[in-house]
């Protein structure tokens, strides 16, 4: 199967400092990728979505400018939690849509834990 | 817009026992894909089964098959002989045809008793 690789699984941050959380698609090309953010005992919750080589599509109410996304190669993307304040801790979660199998299968990292303190 | 719905907050099955999780959507559109997704303690989301709504045949993979109502726009998980490992937050999701958003539910823990 599709394996999607998410670094780190959990982080510690300050107040005021910025994080950065990887995700790989590690054997196969993913034009796009997925962000997630996962409340305690809640559903996911669509953040947005990264283009490879283009700007990422945010969804409503998300600050890009407080979520910054970097999709550089087709096996990586990158979001940024800048200036991390304690309500931005959370769970997130990436994932990649699969190109041989069409538009519709999304494989899943194993998310990452972020505690701002 | 899209959504689905898990009326199961919570489902319990003794080891070995049959258990069906129930999802249900609302859609105007004729394309679409519905998927049964697993999220264990260790929070990893694992594909458990897909559904393409042209398809009537509903989707099997090993213990686990799919019960695809079209009409009634039901889409119910049944998990045969189920294991302790089974034992993790189930989520339905649905994406239309020609998009790439994933609208999810809000998920049914299952509990699996030994």
């Amino acid at each position: 199967g599709a394996v999607v690789s998410q670094h780190p699984s959990w982080v510690i941050c300050k107040s005021g400092t910025s994080v950065k959380i990887e995700c790989r698609s590690l054997d196969f090309q993913a034009t796009t990728m997925f962000w997630y953010r996962q409340f305690p005992k809640q559903s996911l919750m669509l953040m947005a979505t990264s283009n490879e080589g283009s700007k990422a599509t945010y969804e409503q109410g998300v600050e890009k400018d407080k979520f910054l996304i970097n999709h550089a190669s087709l096996t990586l993307s990158t979001l940024t939690v800048t200036s991390a304040h304690p309500e931005d801790s959370s769970f997130y979660i990436c994932s990649a849509r699969r190109l041989a199998e069409g538009r519709n299968i999304q494989y899943f990292g194993a998310g990452t834990r972020l505690s701002v303190l | 817009a899209q959504t689905v719905t898990q009326s199961q907050p919570e489902m319990s099955v003794q080891e070995a026992e049959t258990v069906t999780l129930s999802c249900t959507y609302d859609t105007s559109e004729s394309d679409y894909y519905l998927f049964w997704y697993k999220q264990p303690p260790s929070r990893q989301m694992i594909l458990v089964i897909r559904q393409e709504a042209y398809k009537q045949q509903n989707a099997t993979e090993n213990r686990f098959s799919v019960n695809f109502q079209k009409a009634a726009k039901s889409f119910s998980l049944k998990i045969s002989d189920s294991q302790l490992g089974d034992a993790a937050m189930y989520f339905c999701a649905y994406i239309q045809g020609g998009s790439e958003k994933l609208v999810f539910g809000k998920g049914t823990k299952l509990t699996v008793n030994p």
